[in-house]
């Protein structure tokens, strides 16, 4: 089982809709999460950390689920700017080693 | 700017050749990263420095990679006798110090062409 995992989409969604991806990990010792962006042929950025309690950035929202093993985020009224590829990053709690996910890939349409 | 700079941009050898990539990172971080980043794929994880030492080099594919980070700062990405499958776009990112879930900081990515 791969320790991060995504449904790499794409998810085609139209102007103003909401969307949610969601990401599972493996090693349930993991505390660090987080969500990256990455436009096409371009380095990824932070897009914001998940907290256990759950954080919210605008239109972003990212929320932790342990029990589960998943973290998710909430995307609302998308922006034809918001079309990238969104990366889920789990640290590995003994290593300290970033790992990211596949990307889900995300496409705003006019 | 002061961000992470990598060095070549893009790189085309030949299979066999041996390749060096550079990454000056953000002065003052003490942890660096290596990934490697294959077209539709995430960054996969090659090797992360702490200071001049290797913290973790688990994603290192095979015994003709090797990283080096002498001084703890400038890091270099070797590549002894290149495959086709090497072909990839390499990343390095660092931190301000690592393990305590701080942003990474990436450079721009060194694409590598293996004809």
């Amino acid at each position: 089982r791969k320790e991060v995992e995504q449904d790499p989409g794409p998810f085609n969604v139209p102007e103003g809709a909401t969307v949610a991806f969601n990401c599972t990990y493996s090693n349930s010792a993991s505390q660090s999460f987080f969500w990256y962006r990455q436009d096409c042929r371009k380095e990824p950025k932070l897009l914001m950390s998940v907290y256990s309690s759950g954080n919210e950035d605008g239109r972003f929202t990212a929320q932790l689920n342990r029990a589960s093993q998943y973290i998710s985020l909430l995307i609302r009224d998308s922006k034809l700017s918001d079309s990238a590829t969104y990366l889920c990053v789990v640290i590995n709690p003994l290593t300290y080693k970033y790992i990211f996910g596949t990307g889900t890939r995300l496409k705003v349409l006019a | 700017g002061a961000g992470v700079s990598q060095t070549p941009s893009n790189k085309v050898t030949e299979k066999g050749k041996y390749v060096e990539l550079r990454c000056d990172p953000i002065s003052g971080h003490t942890a660096l990263y290596w990934y490697r980043q294959s077209l539709g794929q995430g960054p996969e994880f090659l090797i992360y420095f702490q200071g001049t030492g290797a913290a973790d080099d688990s994603g290192l594919p095979n015994d003709r990679f090797f990283a080096v980070r002498p001084e703890g700062s400038v890091s270099t990405l070797k590549i002894q006798r290149t495959e086709r499958g090497d072909s990839a776009v390499y990343l390095c990112a660092s931190s301000p110090s690592g393990g305590g879930g701080g942003e990474l900081f990436f450079g721009e990515g060194s694409r590598l062409t293996v004809l």
